[in-house]
């Protein structure tokens, strides 16, 4: 079936501009999870939605990031008056509630 | 909150050689911990994953070994290949379905 996709793959913006990223998480998925990889680096968690509940933002590392979630569907992550070190892969990620995550395959955003 | 460490940053070993990643955590209150390989360029896919009702958990040349009292756990490659070569993760998560991710370990394998 179909995995987790993300658009766009690559996003080229100039410092101050806003970007939004967007996560479609396989069908049937409650949870989703947005992630930051800087080049060389781990994975560093920004949000996560399960279901209807109220999202856990607690990674979220500025005001200027953002995130909704429709029901169990599609998801945007919006960075607001972009700066340099925003530079990173994006990394969402699906699963159901307690099992192991699958991962889309990122967008890459630069920041000029 | 949790804390995940990861040892080595680099392991570069000789094709058909064992490698070892080795990963402690903090949360005794973790159960879960999973295993991602990435290569370069590429998505982070799950290669193995242990609960903590298990100490050890094999698949092929893949294997994970669990020490709860201890808090850690480690991946175990033999007979490496280089298609092997990647960056591997560990993860440890609890009841908050958060996983915490170590710095990843970046495995070269020589032919």
């Amino acid at each position: 079936g179909a995995g987790v996709s993300q658009s766009p793959s690559n996003k080229v913006t100039e410092k101050g501009k806003d970007v939004e990223l967007r996560c479609d998480p396989i069908s049937g998925h409650t949870a989703l999870y947005w992630y930051r990889q800087r080049l060389g680096q781990g994975l560093e968690f920004l949000i996560y939605f399960q279901g209807n509940s109220a999202p856990d933002k607690s990674g979220l590392p500025s005001d200027r990031f953002s995130a909704e979630r429709t029901g169990e569907s599609v998801s945007t992550l919006t960075i607001q008056r972009t700066q340099q070190e925003d530079s990173a892969v994006y990394l969402c990620a699906s699963s159901l509630e307690g099992t192991e995550q699958y991962f889309g395959p990122g967008t890459r955003l630069t920041v000029t | 909150g949790e804390n995940v460490e990861q040892h080595p940053s680099t392991l570069s070993v000789q094709e058909g050689d064992s490698a070892v990643i080795k990963c402690t955590y903090s949360d005794s209150a973790s159960n879960y911990f999973p295993w991602y390989k990435q290569e370069l360029g590429k998505r982070p896919q799950l290669i193995i994953d242990i609960r903590s009702n298990v100490g050890e958990k094999k698949d092929q040349r893949i294997a994970v070994t669990l020490n709860k009292t201890a808090k850690h756990f480690s991946l175990h490659i033999t007979e490496t290949q280089p298609e092997d070569s990647a960056v591997y993760f560990c993860a440890a998560r609890g009841g908050s379905y958060i996983p915490t991710f170590g710095r990843g370990t970046s495995l070269i394998v020589h032919p």
